[in-house]
């Protein structure tokens, strides 16, 4: 199985802060990768997929970057509502597996 | 709209059985995979099974040979048949639609369900 990890587990941030959190796979996965963010007790939201593409009405603050076994997710100027848990995940090979999450928590 | 609800979820005893459903709508529910991802309290998300379009199934391999994915276009419906279930199948089971991009090989997870509580338990 593919691991995922990514860093850092926890994040603290103020408004308007720019953000990035990485994600790094055990091994190539090409561009197999998608971002989720999950508010609590909510289902997961797709915020990127193919590693950089921005998922339909999703806001422009978020990118996603990154190819092979790094990438990273960007949040050009944090809102409130983004304080939530992002997830990676790799689609190149079953099991889909997933980072095992971001907490981003207000300074 | 698209839309995805689970149901079936419950208190289950270890090794007994549980069978949960999906049902779809807003989207033709043929032309898309559709996936089982699981959460336990406060924990990350797992990937645990998928169909295919074609019927091709794919487990993870913790639960191969103990749950069965299944689909029936007719009804809009995807279940996930749990058998011999252990207290570390306690989570929120989600379903999530599969989409790939234009060119077949990208696939994401675009809209899930609510979830499903399950909890394996005596």
């Amino acid at each position: 199985d593919i691991q995922m990890t990514q860093s850092p587990s926890s994040l603290s941030a103020s408004v308007g802060d720019r953000v990035t959190i990485t994600c790094r796979a055990s091994q190539s996965i090409s561009s197999y990768l998608n971002w989720y963010q999950q508010k609590p007790g909510k289902a997961p939201n797709l915020l990127i997929y193919a590693a950089y593409t921005l998922q339909s009405g999703v806001p422009s603050r978020f990118s996603g970057s990154g190819s092979g076994t790094d990438f990273a997710l960007t949040i050009s100027s944090l809102q409130p509502e983004d304080f939530a848990v992002y997830y990676c995940q790799q689609s190149y090979s079953t099991p889909y597996t997933f980072g095992q999450g971001t907490k981003l928590e207000i300074k | 709209e698209v839309q995805l609800v689970e149901s079936g979820g419950g208190l289950v005893q270890p090794g007994g059985s549980l069978r949960l459903s999906c049902t779809a709508s807003g989207f033709t529910f043929s032309n898309y995979d559709i996936h089982w991802v699981r959460q336990a309290t406060g924990k990350g998300l797992e990937w645990v099974s998928s169909i295919d379009t074609d019927g091709d199934t794919y487990y993870r391999g913790s639960v191969r040979g103990r749950f069965t994915i299944s689909r029936e276009s007719a009804w809009n419906s995807l279940y996930l048949q749990m058998d011999s279930l252990r207290a570390g199948d306690t989570a929120v089971y989600y379903c999530a639609r599969g989409s790939r991009v234009a060119s077949g090989d990208y696939v994401y997870f675009d809209y899930w369900g609510q979830g499903s509580l399950v909890t394996v338990s005596s």
